[in-house]
């Protein structure tokens, strides 16, 4: 699996966007981009994936570059409850058997 | 999203005992769930992949002796840490996998504290 960059942390005044980088330079051509998201103390929660096109759903929006060598994940109106560690995935989709490999992700911090 | 639960939410227990950690898919059945462990300020790391029906495979540097996984059923799967040590203290967090990854649901995640 591609191994994928976050910057460690990152902070976003509530009710702004907050948009959160990952460098995937390695990423092969059948390989998705996930994000989970761990608030403190929980297991992580599924937010979006995409392959190569943009991808918008209730939680969030997925830019993904020309080349798929970098994507940002973008929470358009942070709330509180949006600090939480962001992780950002790269792998193969196997169907059941795809394993996700959590690095040490971002930690996003939502101030008043 | 479906439900994923775990129980217990925490246990402490002596060191030399064991311990069994219940991850249930409540909505759902789950061909397969994978079973994580996370120390404090570090991420998840991928324990074992636990398939129904048959023998659970274990990444590499974690011993199978030790962690025990049972997955019984489509909606149940179980950790046993054989003779516990304090460095086995930790987060255990299991997943339920629906169709993909996109359908990897969590646990709420057990405490586990080894004295």
């Amino acid at each position: 699996d591609a191994k994928t960059t976050q910057p460690p942390s990152m902070d976003c005044a509530e009710g702004r966007a907050a948009n959160l980088p990952c460098n995937h330079s390695t990423i092969s051509g059948n390989e998705y981009g996930y994000w989970y998201r761990q608030i403190h103390s929980q297991g992580p929660q599924y937010i979006i994936h995409g392959l190569k096109n943009n991808e918008t759903n209730e939680m969030a929006s997925l830019i993904i570059t020309e080349d798929r060598k970098s994507s940002t994940l973008i929470l358009p109106h942070a709330t509180l409850r949006d600090t939480a560690v962001y992780y950002c995935i790269v792998t193969l989709n196997t169907g059941t058997a795809s394993k996700l490999t959590f690095g040490t992700g971002t930690r996003l911090q939502v101030t008043l | 999203g479906a439900v994923v639960s775990q129980h217990p939410s925490w246990v402490i227990c002596k060191s030399g005992t064991s311990v069994k950690i219940e991850c249930r898919s409540l909505d759902f059945q789950a061909t397969t769930m994978f079973w994580y462990r996370q120390f404090p300020k570090q991420s998840l790391m991928l324990m074992a992949t636990s398939n129904e029906g048959s023998k659970a495979t274990y990444e590499q540097g974690v011993e199978k002796d030790k962690f025990l996984i049972n997955h019984a059923s489509l909606t149940l799967s179980t950790l046993t840490v054989t003779s516990a040590h304090p460095e086995d203290s930790s987060f255990y967090i299991c997943s339920g996998v629906l169709r993909g990854p996109w359908e990897q649901y969590f646990g709420p995640g057990t405490r586990l504290t080894v004295t």
